[in-house]
């Protein structure tokens, strides 16, 4: 069964500072999706990742996957108080489109 | 171009009750997928459409259904509520041939009381 965990599962940090959330799973995926989502809203997306070494950047948030590793990482570069949110990362299953699975997600808390 | 968009936007029911939700896709896509997000945690898959078609089921019980209809539109419903169905009900839509992106409504979110 595929398993997707995420850590830290809280993050507070101060405004300027960088910081990494980590996203492993347990098996074979063809695509990992990262998603912020804002108290009392949906989800909004911010990353596709489809092969093994991708690189993805959006303002301060960069994205990158490791297949061999089962592992993403979304990195935080100066953090700013408009980043704080909650952030998931999502995998699907290998050959299958239809079954989304998201870790817990790591609710980020930027202070001045 | 509307993106993806759900009815109603909250929703307050008794427990024992039956409720329907209901979710248009953005333009162009043909598949539906519906999520359950209880506070505090990541969607779960409840399932997914298309043609009109349940795809693939995630882990819910049969008290789960739902609908597609010729205009991609879709339906969720859940019947004898439980206070445990208290959760923010998101769907997604996309394209199954070709796309990788899901794009998430606003959700709808149900208390059951």
């Amino acid at each position: 069964e595929l398993k997707v965990e995420q850590n830290p599962l809280f993050l507070s940090m101060q405004e300027g500072k960088n910081y990494t959330i980590y996203c492993n799973y347990s098996t074979t995926s063809d695509r990992l999706y990262w998603y912020r989502q804002d108290p009392g809203k949906s989800l909004e997306s911010l990353f596709v990742l489809l092969s093994n070494g991708a690189v993805k950047q959006e303002g301060r948030l960069m994205a990158s996957l490791d297949t061999k590793a089962r592992l993403s990482t979304l990195h935080i570069t100066a953090a700013v108080h408009d980043l704080s949110a909650t952030y998931f990362c999502a995998v699907v299953l290998q050959y299958n489109n239809n079954d989304m699975r998201f870790g817990a997600g790591t609710r980020l808390t930027v202070k001045p | 171009d509307a993106g993806v968009t759900q009815s109603p936007t909250h929703l307050i029911k008794t427990r024992g009750q039956q409720v329907t939700l209901r979710c248009s896709p953005k333009s162009g896509h043909d598949t539906v997928s519906w999520y359950q997000q209880a506070l505090g945690q990541g969607p779960q898959f409840i399932f997914q459409y298309y043609e009109e078609e349940e795809r693939q089921r995630g882990n819910f019980p049969d008290r789960f259904s739902g609908h597609q209809f010729p205009n991609y539109s879709s339906e969720l419903n859940v019947n004898a509520l439980l206070l445990g169905d208290s959760a923010l009900y998101l769907c997604a839509s996309s394209l199954l041939k070709g796309g990788y992106e899901q794009y998430f409504g606003p959700g709808t979110r149900l208390t059951v009381t």
